[in-house]
């Protein structure tokens, strides 16, 4: 079953932060990000298992509630460079076929 | 450069014509997969292998097949292309550890069935 994500699109100004959110109704094994530009393939962002961490790299960072199946997506002082589009994946478990959001627009102007 | 490499990049065929995608991975990774990816349909699993001669279903299956027989070969298979498989393919490859990394995508193929 597909996760949802919200929300469908968001409009920054450079230096502006972002919330993107994914939850699923099953209970999952790991939550995945990507980050697709126009025209070019999904690039892997992190992974959270399922054990409610925490990750980050740079001004972006990602938490998995365990319990409520939800993790969100934190873009900090946002650059252009975060322009695309961000899709959330789940695994309900460890092998398990990743199904994929359907996808968070983001926009990030000077 | 680890990579996932798929060809051809641009394909136009007629319906009907049987053809092939390939890719490849050069990471030793056990998982793969096929994705589909059409205008307000996000990217949509077609079929996925975590390892040799295991492949499954994904939420798209019909009208494509798949093989894996080795480690680094995961070909997409139409045997008789229909108009509506039109769209943008990704192969992509993951390895079985999950501390810390998530699957790599190949550049894609986009293909156009007339």
């Amino acid at each position: 079953q597909q996760p949802v994500q919200s929300p469908q699109a968001v409009i920054l100004r450079e230096g502006e932060d972002a919330v993107i959110n994914c939850s699923s109704s099953k209970a999952l094994y790991s939550v995945h990000w990507y980050r697709q530009k126009h025209g070019e393939a999904p690039v892997f962002l992190m992974i959270l298992l399922k054990g409610g961490e925490q990750k980050g790299h740079d001004k972006i960072s990602a938490s998995f509630n365990e319990k409520k199946q939800q993790s969100s997506l934190y873009l900090t002082a946002s650059q252009l460079s975060y322009s695309g589009t961000y899709f959330c994946g789940t695994e309900r478990r460890a092998g398990n076929m990743l199904t994929f959001g359907g996808g968070t627009r983001l926009m990030v102007k000077p | 450069e680890a990579q996932v490499t798929q060809n051809p990049r641009y394909l136009i065929t007629v319906t009907g014509k049987k053809l092939t995608v390939t890719c490849s991975q050069n990471m030793n990774h056990e998982y793969m997969s096929w994705y589909r990816q059409d205008p307000g349909l996000g990217l949509r699993q077609i079929y996925y292998s975590m390892n040799v001669e295991v492949t499954d279903k994904g939420d798209v299956p019909e009208g494509y097949k798949v093989s894996r027989k080795e480690k680094r070969n995961f070909p997409l298979i139409l045997e008789s292309p229909s108009p509506n498989q039109t769209s943008l393919y990704f192969c992509a490859s993951s390895s079985a550890w999950r501390g810390g990394y998530g699957y790599t995508f190949g550049s894609g193929t986009r293909l156009t069935v007339v």
